[in-house]
């Protein structure tokens, strides 16, 4: 089973509208990252999470970490087509080295 | 400055062929990562390159697969008799320090990729 859960799978939303991407650890969360990945790039960085109840914001993105719960959600405002994209959560985990565990991601979709 | 580049952003090579894929890390990070992303499997680690310490190679899917760097920047990933399961996209990162669980200097930073297509 998958390590780091991610929901929904895939989301569309039309412009303007909230959202809300969910990932969720079986394990241990020693730090949780969230990036974004457009089709045929590279992971591009979002948000790094460490600390229980830490929130991040990064211009309409917003990111919580709820470390007894071992959970993070990323919360768009007003999504713009700009947004669209794969969301990917990334933790190191208990027994994970240093290695970055990874959901198997959101992928976005914002229609006009 | 210059973020993590990856040669070639793209190879398509015969079944049973060797390929060398480079990544050259963001200036001054020591630490080092591959993964792999295909379809099937999602991000998957691959390897680990810290300092001079010996490399984390846990995440390696088998003995064909070996990677190198030199002088503590370049690396190399190289897929020997390559087989159509390696068709992937090969990322590389590189962070600050590593070695310290969940902390700022942690923050990997991904190259473009390495789209590898094997026939």
């Amino acid at each position: 089973s998958q390590e780091l859960e991610q929901s929904p799978q895939s989301l569309i939303v039309q412009e303007g509208k909230n959202l809300t991407i969910n990932c969720t650890s079986s394990k241990t969360l020693y730090g949780l990252y969230w990036y974004k990945q457009k089709y045929g790039e590279g992971l591009i960085f979002l948000m790094m999470l460490q600390k229980g109840g830490e929130e991040k914001s990064h211009e309409k993105i917003t990111a919580k970490l709820d470390e007894k719960k071992q959970q993070s959600s990323l919360h768009i405002t007003a999504s713009q087509p700009s947004h669209a994209g794969i969301y990917l959560c990334g933790a190191v985990l208990t027994g994970g080295g240093n290695k970055l565990t990874f959901g198997t991601g959101t992928q976005l979709k914002v229609e006009l | 400055g210059a973020g993590v580049s990856q040669s070639p952003s793209n190879k398509v090579t015969e079944k049973g062929k060797d390929v060398e894929l480079r990544c050259d890390p963001i200036s001054g990070h020591t630490a080092l990562y591959w993964y792999r992303q295909s379809l099937g499997q999602g991000l998957e680690f691959l390897i680990y390159f810290q300092g001079n310490s010996a490399p984390d190679k846990s995440g390696l899917p088998s003995d064909r697969f070996s990677a190198e760097r030199t002088g503590g920047s370049v690396s190399t990933l190289t897929i020997q008799r390559t087989q159509q399961e390696d068709s992937a996209v090969y990322l590389c990162a590189s962070s600050l320090v590593g070695g310290t669980r969940g902390t700022r200097g942690d923050t990997q930073y991904f190259g473009p990729g390495t789209r590898l297509t094997v026939l």
